[in-house]
């Protein structure tokens, strides 16, 4: 079967690095993509990576690597504003997200 | 704002009841989805539609109908649900659902309870 692995829940300080850790497996990979959700509101699309190796982008990093079949969201100098859930999916071969539980950031000052 | 809206945002009905949940996106995309979210647990993708035709249904109960009479308007028809349907109801578009470097973008979501 298909499964994407995500810790449910993590705790940070505000100013701090965070590292949110994905692993997956599934038939076939055609990307794999980070959102954010804040509670009660639409998850928005943060990243996509493709191809091994980090992605930047401002106070946000996404890392891959498709051989070990991992992904990680590198979240810096935080803000009480990040406190939300991030979802980790990936693109299957039939080109359909397959999704992980979402892992909640908890943010304090 | 996503481009992305959805009517109504809260829906409580009985299990006997016939009700639609709307979704409208103004992005100009060709793709719509609707997905099922539940407390604690993935998000459920339970159809897909790429240029109005259906090209997904992810073993979807038949109590549950969509409709796409355009590539900008998305409907899911709800009949003698049952209390487990209990969810959040995601619509999100795309501009191409078989092209994976195009992101989806999801409306607010409709809160259903069923009772």
């Amino acid at each position: 079967g298909q499964n994407i692995d995500q810790p449910t829940e993590m705790t940070a300080t505000e100013g701090a690095i965070v590292q949110i850790n994905c692993t997956y497996q599934t038939s076939g990979f055609n990307g794999l993509f980070w959102y954010q959700q804040h509670a009660g509101e639409a998850p928005t699309f943060l990243s996509y990576n493709v191809l091994d190796g980090l992605e930047e982008k401002g106070r946000f990093s996404s890392f891959l690597s498709r051989s070990k079949g991992y992904s990680y969201l590198l979240l810096k100098e935080l803000q009480m504003k990040d406190s939300a859930s991030y979802l980790c999916a990936v693109m299957d071969s039939n080109y359909q997200l397959i999704w992980g539980a979402g892992t909640k950031l908890i943010i304090k000052p | 704002e996503t481009g992305v809206t959805q009517t109504p945002r809260h829906l409580v009905m009985g299990m006997t009841n016939k009700k639609s949940l709307k979704c409208e996106q103004h992005l100009g995309h060709n793709a719509m989805y609707w997905y099922k979210q539940s407390a604690k647990k993935p998000l459920e993708l339970m159809f897909v539609y790429n240029f109005k035709e259906q090209t997904e249904n992810n073993s979807v109960p038949s109590r549950f109908s969509p409709e796409c009479p355009n590539s900008s308007h998305l409907f899911l028809h709800l009949h003698t649900l049952q209390p487990e349907d209990s969810a959040l109801y995601l619509c999100a578009s795309s501009q191409d659902s078989g092209n994976p470097s195009y992101e989806q973008y999801f409306g607010p979501g409709t809160r259903l309870t069923v009772t």
